[in-house]
């Protein structure tokens, strides 16, 4: 079993849409999560760290479940320049973990 | 502004052929970690290092070398061991060990000819 899962997708959807995200970490001792964004040949940028009680930065808003192991992404109002790939991130020790990541398109 | 500067972006490379791929940072970072990313996966860790003069395998390592003999500056060379080295490499820094995120490099796209 992979330590970070996510669906890969791709998900399209129209403007406007609201879209979320799951992830499953395996690792219960994990402190950290975080989102990061992809864009097509390019570096994961940091997107906004995931706190137990749940946190919102504009049209996103991340959530953390510790006793499933499970991590959320909401974005609402998507935009056309939403388009990228949605990576789950998880510490452990002396790194962090990478989920595969999930495709999302937003169309016109 | 400060950053992670990796170079080349674009790289290529002979069979038998030992190459290295730079990453600088300016971040006054202490630990830098090196990925590898292929098409549709996750990124996996070669290689990091926590301080200067140290550094640890991480899953993938085999095939691959580093060195970190100052805070700034973590090269890592792809070796003719490493059999399939065709992917992205992505170099990483960080301020403590694992608990904050990552700034990322630009990259370097590594390529067998």
């Amino acid at each position: 079993r992979k330590e970070v899962e996510q669906d890969p997708g791709p998900f399209n959807v129209p403007e406007g849409a609201t879209v979320a995200f799951n992830c499953t970490y395996s690792n219960s001792a994990s402190q950290s999560f975080f989102w990061y964004r992809q864009d097509c040949r390019k570096e994961p940028k940091l997107l906004m760290s995931v706190y137990s009680s749940g946190n919102e930065d504009g049209r996103f808003t991340a959530q953390l479940n510790r006793a499933s192991q499970y991590i959320s992404l909401l974005i609402r109002d998507s935009k056309l320049s939403d388009s990228a790939t949605y990576l789950c991130v998880v510490n452990r020790v002396n790194d962090m973990r990478f989920g595969a990541g999930t495709r999302l398109t937003v169309k016109p | 502004d400060g950053g992670i500067t990796q170079s080349p972006k674009y790289l290529f490379r002979k069979e038998g052929q030992n190459v290295t791929l730079s990453c600088e940072q300016n971040l006054n970072h202490d630990a830098m970690y090196w990925y590898r990313q292929d098409p549709g996966q996750g990124l996996r860790l070669i290689y990091y290092s926590q301080i200067v003069n140290d550094f640890q395998k991480g899953d993938i390592a085999e095939g691959y070398s580093v060195s970190r003999e100052k805070k700034e500056s973590f090269p890592l060379t792809v070796t003719s061991a490493q059999k399939n080295p065709t992917a992205f490499y992505l170099c990483a820094s960080s301020i403590v060990t694992g608990s904050y995120g990552y700034t990322f490099g630009s990259g370097t796209r590594l390529t067998v000819v």
